[in-house]
């Protein structure tokens, strides 16, 4: 089973963009990459997903490397209200979601 | 979080008291999960159900049941807390389809005292 590795914690000053960094060396090849984050205490909210190409929607980029062992999540310009934990996420078995323990990303004025 | 609803939002068992913790989804999801969260760790997998009427065990399902009632629920049992089940257990649900991101429930606080 593919495992992530994340820095415990990141900051970033608002307005600037945050680059969320994530190792998955030992990923397969039909393994999606998947970010979710939590805020506060709340129930994790689904952020972007990527198997081999960049992503981009509304709320971030996804950038995966050629090899697919790492990956970074952008925050364009980031605001107070991206504060929050970072998963990273490689898709276990068929459709399990294993989570780690994530970056605790604290965006500063 | 909008589509998955869990009750009761806030719970105090004392320990040897069961309880079931109750999970709805109204998004016609294939697959269900329940998740514990404890203070400053990630989330850890306690049961999931794939389809209606299909259980699998997670990472810790130790000391909790699960009952897939239908497609909409997905029950979590503990049938004689201990004060070591105090945490914060997420249910979510997922369409089974590759590349589409789970709907994840606000959340039940639970401490067994």
């Amino acid at each position: 089973d593919a495992k992530t590795t994340q820095p415990p914690s990141m900051d970033c000053a608002e307005g600037r963009a945050a680059n969320l960094p994530c190792n998955h060396s030992t990923i397969s090849g039909n393994e999606y990459v998947y970010w979710y984050r939590q805020i506060h205490s709340q129930g994790p909210q689904y952020i972007i997903h990527g198997l081999k190409n960049n992503e981009t929607n509304e709320m971030a980029s996804l950038i995966i490397t050629e090899d697919r062992k790492s990956s970074t999540l952008i925050l364009p310009h980031a605001t107070l209200r991206d504060t929050a934990v970072y998963y990273c996420i490689v898709r276990v078995g068929t459709d399990k979601l294993i989570f780690g323990t994530g970056t605790r990303l604290q965006v500063f004025p | 979080n909008a589509g998955v609803t869990q009750t009761p939002k806030f719970q105090v068992l004392k320990t040897g008291q069961s309880m079931t913790l109750q999970c709805a989804q109204d998004m016609n999801h294939n697959s269900m999960y329940w998740y514990r969260q404890d203070p400053g760790m990630g989330l850890r997998l306690i049961y999931y159900s794939a389809s209606e009427g299909t259980t699998d065990k997670g990472e810790v399902p130790n000391g909790y049941n699960v009952s897939r009632l239908n497609k909409r629920e997905f029950s979590l049992r503990l049938e004689s807390a201990a004060p070591s089940q105090t945490s914060v257990y997420f249910c979510a649900s997922l369409l089974e389809r590759q590349g589409l991101g789970y709907t994840f429930g606000s959340g039940t606080r639970l401490t067994v005292v």
